[in-house]
């Protein structure tokens, strides 16, 4: 079974500064690797996504991340941080499923706080 | 259109109530899910269905009710909920394998 686990609860860093969230993950196979971003009372909102073509993944405004297989980690960067961008964050893996779908492995989340 | 539409956005419901949350893509996603956040929470997934057909209930009690009229509309019917069940509830799609998931806004359900 797939696992991910993101290894900070919460994250703060001052507006300009840069980000970076942790997320080590588990899979018996190459594995699909997604961020999503969830404002407060929002939906989830996809950054970006790693499907196995290369390893540093550009997302939506000016997020990347890079997969390290031989790390098992998939941590999300942005050079310069907005007072946008505070908000839940989620590292997700996908485990396939017979029925023809993807069952999406949450991590716990990570909280991160943009100070002026 | 990369788009789910959830509605309502919110809804206030007794226990003895009957309600219905819907959910809409028009992407041609074959993979529909429905799932319940709590505050502070990851969202936890309640089931799935792959082509219009229910693939997995994750032991989800019977009184949430979901349906797929059709490979657009997904429902999720509730009837005598409990209070411990207000929550964020998503709806979201995919299309097959190692493809992302589009989530909608979610409807953010108390029940009183």
């Amino acid at each position: 079974a797939q696992s991910v686990t993101q290894l900070d609860s919460h994250v703060s860093v001052s507006e300009g500064t840069p980000v970076l969230l942790r997320c080590n993950y588990s899979s018996s196979y190459s594995p699909s690797l997604f961020w999503y971003v969830q404002h407060p009372n929002k939906g989830l909102q996809l950054l970006l996504k790693y499907t196995s073509a290369a390893t540093l993944v550009k997302g939506i405004n000016g997020f990347e991340a890079e997969f390290k297989k031989s790390e098992t980690s998939f941590h999300l960067t942005k050079p310069s941080a907005h007072m946008s961008d505070a908000a839940e964050y989620f590292c997700v893996v996908t485990q396939r499923e017979a029925g023809g779908y993807n069952k999406l492995i949450f991590g716990a989340g990570t909280r991160l706080a943009v100070h002026p | 259109d990369t788009e789910v539409t959830q509605t309502p956005k919110h809804l206030v419901m007794g226990m003895t109530n009957k309600k219905s949350l819907k959910c809409e893509q028009h992407m041609g996603h074959r993979a529909m899910y429905w799932y319940k956040q709590k505050a502070k929470k990851p969202p936890e997934l309640m089931f799935v269905y792959s082509y219009e057909k229910l693939s997995i209930n994750e032991s989800v009690p019977s009184r949430f009710s979901p349906e797929c009229p059709n490979s657009s509309l997904l429902n999720l019917h509730l009837h005598a909920l409990q209070p411990e069940d207000s929550a964020l509830y998503l709806c979201a799609s995919s299309q097959f394998m190692n493809t992302e998931a589009f989530f909608g806004q979610g409807t953010r359900l108390t029940v009183v």
